[in-house]
């Protein structure tokens, strides 16, 4: 079985203030690892993903995520955020053998402030 | 394109009452999945299938049933509606091309229940 841990739920910050969304998970088997993001009534949309190879990833809108095997982490991170940044983010696990179930963090909401 | 489409966008429904939440998608996705979002909890899996003709349960399936007659819709049915069943439903697929686990989501149905 798979568990999502986001470390904070709400994360208030300035404008241009750099930002960090904290995402630990444990899991049995080897996974795939997600980001995404969900602006005001709306669905969710992916932001980034680690599949395998390089540890730092870079998604859209300028975030990026650091997979950290021995500490199970999953850290997302802006080195400069915007007010349109403000929005929720949810960290996500897959297996990468079969089923494809994703499980998902309870999320954090990012609030920019001018 | 577009993508998933969900419906209803909002209901108020009367504890007791049926209710069908309909998605339909046209990218030919073969896998797809029906979550509830509740605040604190994040997205917690209710149904899936992957594939046509086939269904599965996910972590909260007690009330729900879903069916899969084709691939392009994956309806959603409260037999017999709870308040405990408040919450925005979301239905996604997942590209199979990749095999990624990547999901893609509808904007969400909001479900009341009184």
């Amino acid at each position: 079985a798979q568990s999502v841990t986001q470390l904070d739920s709400q994360v208030p910050v300035f404008e241009e203030a750099p930002v960090e969304l904290r995402c630990n998970y444990s899991s049995s088997v080897s996974v795939y690892l997600f980001w995404y993001v969900q602006y005001p009534n709306q669905g969710l949309q992916l932001l980034l993903k680690y599949l395998s190879g390089s540890t730092l990833v870079k998604g859209i809108n300028g975030f990026e995520a650091e997979f950290n095997k021995s500490q199970t982490s999953f850290h997302l991170r802006k080195p400069s955020v915007h007010i349109s940044d403000t929005a929720e983010y949810f960290c996500a696990v897959t297996p990468n053998t079969g089923g494809f179930k994703t499980i998902f963090g309870a999320g954090t909401r990012l609030f920019v402030k001018a | 394109t577009a993508g998933i489409t969900q419906a209803p966008t909002s209901q108020i429904l009367a504890a007791g009452r049926s209710m069908t939440l309909r998605c339909t998608q046209d990218m030919r996705h073969n896998a797809m999945y029906w979550y509830r979002q509740d605040l604190g909890l994040g997205l917690r899996l209710i149904h899936y299938s992957n594939t046509a003709g086939t269904t599965g349960k996910g972590e909260v399936p007690d009330g729900y049933s879903v069916s899969r007659a084709n691939t392009d819709d994956f309806p959603l049915t409260l037999a017999s509606a709870v308040p405990s069943q408040t919450s925005v439903y979301f239905c996604a697929s997942r590209r199979d091309r990749g095999n990624d686990g990547e999901l893609f989501f509808g904007e969400g149905s909001r479900l009341t229940v009184l």
